[in-house]
This record gives C-alpha cells, structure tokens and sequence, in this order.
C-alpha cells in the first residue's frame, strides 16, 4: 500500500507556543491530503480538507485560525497548531489518497501532541 | 452530515471464534473504508468497499450500498486480531469515522 509518513511522531510543547506538523506522502502524489485528531479512546474526527496550491477547507466546528494548513507541494501538507493549549492536546493523523481520482485512503502513523 | 454506527462496541472472543461487525450509515457513500488500529494508533488499510464482497485471508467484508450498511467478518480470530476496528465512509475523498469496535481476543 501507499505510504505517507508523519514528523514528528511525538511532540510536547508549553501553552503559548507553536506547533508544526507535517504529512509526507513518500511515494505518489497527492493534490488532496486530510488531517484528523484523535482523542483517547475516541474515533477519529476529520478536521480539515487540504487542497496542494489552495485554502485548505475546514470542518465546521474547526478554527481555521488555531490550526493552520499549508500544502504547498504534491507531496507534502502541514499543520501549525498555533498559540497551542492543553486542551489541544491530541493524536494528529493525515491521510491521502494513492491514486488522483481515488477516494480510497492511507493514513500516517499520526502525531501524538501533548501540550503542558 | 453523515452519521456512521458501529456494533457492537466491544467484542470479547476465544481465539479461533468468528465474528461480525457492522457498520450503518444515515445517507448514502461512496466511499467506503475498514481499518484496524494498532496500539500505536496507526490505521492499517482493510478493505476498501464503497460495495460488494471482498476478502483477504481470514477476513472479508461485504457492503449493501442500497441499504446503507457494511459487515466486517473475522474467520478463526487469532488474538493478534485484538484491536480497535473503524469503518468509515464519506461521499468525497473525506472519511467519517465511526466509533469504532474494540476487539479483544483470548487465547
């Protein structure tokens, strides 16, 4: 199957800060990637569409401001969690599909972040 | 949007029993996805089934794409098969995840 990684695997960062993580896709391209959080024992939620060369699209309920999308290339898309609290505390997970036109998708190892 | 239900929520099996899960959608997808979620969190690639039958080993999955709903079957589990399992689905390349079976298998 595809393969898309995740860097870094785990953070820790204090209140205030900045936090960027990123989504490789190692072998394809992909115009479209998604991120998803995860809280404990919890299912996945899917935050944000990011689209390569355009505004990502978000998920009502999601703050565009707090959780910034950047994918500015075919094979890799970011996300900054700004100003980061504790309640940001989470699993990241990005996914992206293998093929151009296919729905199905692979997903990243995720972030795990923890924010003290 | 799309609402995506899972059963049962837990699952206790002895090793070499088989199983069931079932996945309901509210609306019609287009785009259907099982994963297994190791204790690491990473998602492993299922099956993809927006319908019909596949399998793969001792797994396989059907989907009734007219009925909005896909099972999941697990053939003689092994208790490496313990886990959470997630189906999920969307009408675009975006996957709504339901909440997820967690599987616990003993030996």
């Amino acid at each position: 199957g595809a393969v898309v990684s995740q860097h870094p695997s785990r953070v820790i960062c204090k209140s205030g800060t900045s936090v960027k993580i990123e989504c490789r896709s190692l072998d394809f391209q992909a115009t479209t990637m998604f991120w998803y959080r995860q809280f404990p024992k919890k299912s996945l939620m899917l935050m944000a569409t990011s689209n390569e060369g355009s505004k990502a699209t978000y998920e009502q309920g999601v703050e565009k401001d707090k959780f910034l999308i950047n994918h500015a290339s075919l094979t890799l898309s970011t996300l900054t969690v700004t100003s980061a609290h504790p309640e940001d505390s989470s699993f990241y997970i990005c996914s992206a599909p293998q093929q151009l036109g296919s729905y199905e998708q692979y997903f990243g190892p995720g972030t795990r972040l923890t924010v003290t | 949007g799309i609402q995506v239900e899972q059963s049962p929520p837990d699952l206790i099996l002895q090793e070499g029993a088989n199983s069931t899960l079932r996945c309901n959608f509210s609306d019609s997808v287009n785009n259907l996805q099982w994963f297994h979620q190791n204790p690491w969190g990473q998602l492993i690639n299922l099956f993809y089934i927006p319908s019909g039958t596949k399998q793969n080993g001792r797994l396989s999955a059907t989907t009734v794409a007219t009925e909005r709903y896909s099972l999941l079957y697990i053939s003689s589990s092994q208790t490496t098969d313990s886990g959470v399992y997630f189906c999920a689905g969307g009408s675009q390349g975006n996957l709504i995840f339901g909440k997820g079976t967690k599987l616990s298998v003993k030996p």
